[in-house]
């Protein structure tokens, strides 16, 4: 089945322990992006991907950082967190190459830092 | 900088009965994208309905279709024969042409649409 998964779906944490949400997909899809999601807000970009060693920043990129070593990995990697960071964070993939920019969403993963 | 409204943020209606979400967005571009998601209290995202910025014609999917109004900047959301199971948040999101590469959606704050038996 063609999809896009992440670990943990749920994690509570404590301030300024590291922690690593992955995501993968299976369909060999060059493009993919973290989201967070936050009440009120809707979703707004933190990083992207390209292609492998590809990365860029998006609206929201403090604190977080990226990497992506294989074309189906892009884990989420925060170093210090803090309870700013507590949201329901998305990963998100598209095959790119010229559209329809059509993007698939992972389960989502509800981080707390308390 | 792109933005989205969604000035609705909560909508009922009853089964089977038609509705519409509004959604107006705010840009420069000539070229882009625009979507619907659902997300059901699963948290999943599910794409409903895209839409080309270059087509007129509307997008319809089933019982989605959308009103695309370029000159006005609206992008509205009518949800035919509504059933239970389109009980969810609704995000409108644009997409400006990425031919630098970000396919960045720029998401709306959500309408939440409750269908009553």
């Amino acid at each position: 089945e063609a999809q896009v998964t992440q670990n943990p779906r749920y994690l509570i944490t404590v301030t300024g322990k590291k922690l690593t949400v992955t995501c993968s997909q299976n369909m060999n899809h060059e493009y993919m992006s973290w989201y967070r999601q936050d009440p009120g807000l809707g979703l707004r970009q933190i990083y992207y991907s390209m292609n492998v060693e590809v990365t860029d920043k998006g609206d929201v990129p403090e604190g977080y950082k990226v990497s992506r070593k294989e074309k189906r990995n892009f884990p989420l990697i925060l170093e210090s967190p803090s309870p700013n960071q507590t949201s329901l964070y998305f990963c998100a993939s598209s095959p790119s190459a010229g559209g329809p920019y059509e993007q698939y969403f992972g389960p989502g993963t509800r981080l707390t830092v308390t | 900088a792109q933005t989205v409204t969604q000035s609705q943020p909560e909508m009922s209606v009853q089964e089977a009965e038609t509705v519409t979400l509004s959604c107006t967005y705010d840009t420069s571009e000539n070229n882009y994208y625009l979507f619907w998601y659902k997300q059901p209290p699963s948290r999943q995202m599910i794409l409903v309905i895209r839409q080309e910025a270059y087509k007129q014609q509307n997008a319809t999917e089933n019982r989605f279709s959308v009103n695309f109004q370029k000159a006005a900047k609206s992008f509205s959301l009518k949800i035919s024969d509504s059933q239970l199971g389109d009980t969810a948040m609704y995000f409108c999101a644009f997409m400006r042409n990425p031919l630098f590469g970000n396919e960045k959606l720029t998401f709306g704050t959500g309408t939440r649409l409750t269908i009553i038996p």
